[in-house]
């Protein structure tokens, strides 16, 4: 399986800007680089993917390498609802959806 | 928004006995998955699901887990005889299809505690 790599731990302030960094070296050409979060008690929520270009959508940003072997989630402004574990996961193009997830970062929000 | 829901939200049973999880998953969803969480540890694919068979399985959903979409609706999952170490969360998920570029959508989970 296809490995990502991040850090355990990140610390932030409220409404200041947070980038959340994965390392994804092994990855091939089809796959897809997503990020889900988890917050405290839920069940995993979808954040945002992207293959080669930057995304925005309304929860995030997703910025690419152009060697493609890292990516980083930007959270313009967190805010304390933003407190979750974050994972990067590779999404291989003959996985059949299965994702599979690392520890992820666990991301604090001070106010 | 349509949200994948999951039954009990709490599930409590004595080693040896059988539990049944059960997931609506969103309705035009064709794929459905099922994923444990072991407390403190990461999140755990066990078993997709189309067209009414088994794509895909992990090593941990060995003979005691079943998996069956009974209805229109209902998406369940089975364990046989239960261990203490199936202890966990279990999250049912759901997605259009099953491509990379497609978004699984988690129910809130079900709490399985084995006695």
């Amino acid at each position: 399986d296809a490995k990502t790599t991040q850090p355990n731990s990140m610390e932030s302030n409220e409404e200041e800007p947070v980038h959340l960094p994965c390392n994804h070296s092994t990855i091939s050409g089809t796959d897809y680089i997503h990020w889900y979060r988890q917050l405290p008690s839920q069940g995993p929520e979808y954040v945002i993917h992207g293959l080669t270009s930057n995304v925005n959508n309304r929860m995030a940003s997703l910025a690419i390498a152009e060697d493609r072997k890292s990516s980083t989630l930007i959270l313009h402004r967190a805010t304390l609802r933003d407190a979750a574990v974050y994972y990067c996961i590779l999404s291989l193009y003959n996985q059949g959806g299965k994702l599979i997830f690392g520890q992820g970062t666990e991301l604090s929000v001070k106010p | 928004e349509p949200e994948v829901t999951q039954t009990p939200s709490h599930q409590v049973t004595q080693m040896g006995q059988e539990v049944i999880l059960r997931c609506v998953p969103i309705s035009n969803h064709l794929y459905f998955y099922w994923y444990r969480q072991i407390l403190g540890q990461k999140v755990e694919f066990l078993v997709s699901f189309y067209n009414n068979e088994i794509s895909e399985k992990s090593e941990i959903f060995d003979d005691q887990f079943s998996v069956e979409r009974p209805d229109g609706s209902n998406f369940t999952l089975k364990i046989r005889s239960t261990k203490l170490e199936d202890s966990a969360m279990y999250f049912c998920a759901s997605s259009v299809e099953a491509g990379p570029t497609d978004t699984q959508y988690f129910g809130p989970g079900t709490r399985l505690t084995v006695l």
